[in-house]
């Protein structure tokens, strides 16, 4: 397959615990997004990478969310402490940088918090 | 007032019909513009392009109106197999893309 890969596809945690999620790209693409989404509505911007260069972090992400993509290839995203209103699907997306920037997604991972 | 917003619906149509979207935006900056649909519990995938000349795919047309800030998409002869969540999408070149909250469809028979 050799499309967006995320694992796990589901977490179960209990608030306060930390939590890690990964995301391999399309292995051309230099470009890596996550992004966040509830019920009814639509993905919401979290952070995003060209190479190994963490370029924008959403002034909505508090402290407790960090994303590394230490080789420009595979990405994580972790959550500290989580809380409930964490519970959410996280989607990440790979894409090839230029003037038109078509983001392709993975499955994402569904993280409930109780 | 958020970045791209659009008409939550849900649009009800028979199978046939034809049925338009609507979508605003609010960054004037922004160059790049997409319709994605995403199923019931699946990711959001690509279903075309935005440009201000139009696209047209098949039976989805899509258009452009810079001087608005606005982004239709058009779906004729609506089957089943359309029913989804359509969403509407701008960005910066280089930056990135704001997804709008979507547009429901269901089409049925």
């Amino acid at each position: 397959d050799t499309g967006v890969s995320q694992n796990p596809r589901h977490k179960i945690t209990k608030r306060g615990q930390n939590v890690t999620f990964r995301c391999d790209p399309i292995s051309e693409h230099n470009r890596l997004y996550w992004y966040r989404q509830t019920l009814g509505q639509g993905p919401e911007f979290l952070t995003y990478f060209q190479n190994e260069a963490q370029l924008e972090k959403s002034r909505l992400l508090s402290d407790r969310f960090s994303a590394e993509r230490p080789k420009g290839s595979f990405s994580t995203l972790e959550i500290q402490r989580t809380e409930q209103g964490d519970s959410a699907m996280y989607l990440c997306a790979s894409s090839l940088s230029g003037t038109e920037e078509k983001l392709f997604f993975g499955s994402g991972t569904q993280l409930s918090v109780l | 007032r958020k970045e791209v917003e659009q008409d939550p619906g849900p649009f009800n149509v028979p199978e046939g019909a034809t049925v338009a979207f609507n979508c605003t935006y609010s960054n004037s900056a922004s160059q790049s513009f997409f319709w994605y649909r995403q199923d019931c519990r699946k990711e959001p995938k690509l279903l075309m392009s935005v440009y201000s000349s139009g696209n047209e795919d098949g039976r989805f047309t899509a258009q452009l109106n810079r001087a608005s800030q606005y982004i239709s998409l058009l779906i004729r002869d609506s089957k089943l197999s359309d029913s989804a969540t359509y969403l509407c999408v701008a960005g910066e070149y280089g930056n990135k893309l704001v997804f709008g909250a979507g547009t429901i469809l269901r089409v049925k028979s």
